[in-house]
């Protein structure tokens, strides 16, 4: 069984600040891909990844999967109190046709 | 372009009670599925359908029935709803050739 962990699970922090969060696993993906929620809401895909040591930017999100395609991580710049919400990541493995989704990271950006 | 849309936004149940929990898609998208969201557990999938006529299982099938006789419309149905059942509920569509999914605004499920 795949074991997915994002990190951290709650982040609160000021406006302008930086921020990393985290998707790991000891599983191998094929692709990875990363979502925002908004409250009241469903998930809004972000950006969808796919080669070991791939980076992406979104403005001030920038993107990156793990050279072993085993994590990946999200860091924003700057962050601002649009960027509230809850992240996830959703890795899949091999030919599998569904997505796995992590459990989150709920970002807060206090003005 | 309405989307994916989720009917009703709010539904409070009894225990022994069902309901259908509707799904509608306008964009012609083949594959539509069924998630469950819970705090700490992220999004777990239910059911999924690739096309009108075919349905399969997902993570957590149990308790919960689907159909697919159209391609707009995937309803989610409980046949004797348990409080385990509590939980917000999204439909999601996407093209079969895509790895994009469009999630519906979700259903707040609560049995009692």
């Amino acid at each position: 069984t795949q074991l997915l962990e994002q990190s951290p699970q709650f982040l609160s922090i000021q406006e302008g600040e930086n921020l990393t969060v985290y998707c790991n696993s000891s599983s191998v993906f094929s692709s990875l891909q990363w979502y925002r929620q908004e409250p009241g809401e469903g998930p809004v895909l972000l950006v969808t990844v796919v080669t070991g040591g791939e980076v992406k930017k979104l403005k001030r999100l920038t993107f990156q999967f793990g050279d072993a395609r085993k994590d990946s991580s999200l860091h924003i710049t700057a962050a601002q109190p649009g960027d509230t919400g809850l992240y996830l990541c959703a890795p899949r493995s091999g030919s599998a046709r569904q997505l796995t989704f992590g459990s989150g990271t709920q970002l807060t950006v206090l003005p | 372009n309405a989307g994916v849309t989720q009917t009703p936004k709010f539904q409070v149940l009894k225990t022994g009670q069902s309901m259908t929990l509707q799904c509608a898609q306008d964009m012609n998208h083949e594959y539509m599925s069924w998630y469950r969201q819970d705090p700490g557990m992220g999004l777990r999938l239910i059911h999924y359908s690739v096309g009108a006529g075919i349905t399969d299982q997902g993570e957590v099938p149990n308790g919960y029935n689907v159909s697919r006789s159209t391609t707009e419309d995937f309803p989610l149905r409980l046949l004797s709803a348990a409080p385990s059942q509590t939980s917000v509920y999204f439909c999601a569509t996407k093209r079969s050739v895509s790895n994009i999914q469009y999630f519906g605004a979700g259903t707040r499920l609560s049995v009692l």
